[in-house]
């Protein structure tokens, strides 16, 4: 069964520019989390999808950023205009119902210029 | 709020030596706690949990007692490998409040052969 994936892996862009970050979680899993680490410090919770509705996105930092997930499957976060602090990992996570276990993907690394 | 404070790193030790990374915690109430390990190239991989006071977690050689007296969850493990080596994850999810996880900032650990 493949796992949580997220593209694309590494993103380059200039400040100002705008970034579309995919995460398709593992399927059937209703609960999806977005995180992300700046700068080598603690990962910070961002968002928390359950299907489609946004469950708590109180970790969202401002409203450059956007995250949807339409039909309930997989989510997208954009970030427009990006800024130079915005550089980091991007984590996505899903929550397996039985055990409560989450499940990462690999993270999107995201430079701004 | 919640918090979490991991040893920083890197930490480096040679073969067979013994690992201990910190972890202390600030939370209310009875939090679960868990770490996770990040391998190179890799996504965030559950390593093992504790959920209540006194409970022991542990997987693949590595130990965590969940102390509430001290707010501590340190991993420890008694020969470490080179394929320990990588990024080591502190975290907690309250039982009130805001049910995402909080991490710590992650210890980088290098075991050379």
């Amino acid at each position: 069964e493949a796992g949580v994936t997220q593209f694309p892996s590494h993103s380059v862009i200039e400040k100002g520019q705008t970034v579309t970050l995919r995460c398709d979680p593992i399927s059937g899993h209703d609960n999806l989390y977005w995180y992300r680490r700046v700068m080598g410090k603690e990962i910070k919770f961002l968002l928390h999808f359950v299907k489609e509705s946004k469950q708590d996105e109180s970790g969202m930092p401002n409203n450059r950023f956007l995250a949807e997930r339409t039909g309930g499957t997989y989510s997208t976060l954009k970030v427009q205009p990006a800024e130079l602090e915005d550089s980091g990992v991007y984590f996505c996570a899903s929550k397996e119902e039985d055990t409560g276990e989450l499940f990462f993907g690999e993270g999107s690394r995201l430079t701004v210029l | 709020g919640n918090s979490v404070t991991q040893m920083e790193g890197p930490v480096t030790l040679s073969e067979e030596a013994f690992l201990t990374i910190n972890c202390t915690y600030t939370a209310t109430g009875y939090p679960s706690l868990f770490w996770y390990v990040q391998y190179p190239g890799e996504g965030l991989q559950l390593l093992l949990k504790a959920t209540k006071a006194d409970d022991k977690g542990s997987n693949k050689g590595f130990e965590a007692t969940y102390r509430k007296e001290t707010t501590s969850f340190h991993l420890e493990k008694g020969s470490v490998q080179v394929s320990d080596s990588a990024v080591y994850f502190c975290a907690l999810r309250g039982n009130t409040g805001r049910r995402a996880l909080t991490f710590g900032s992650g210890t980088r650990l290098q075991v050379q052969p």
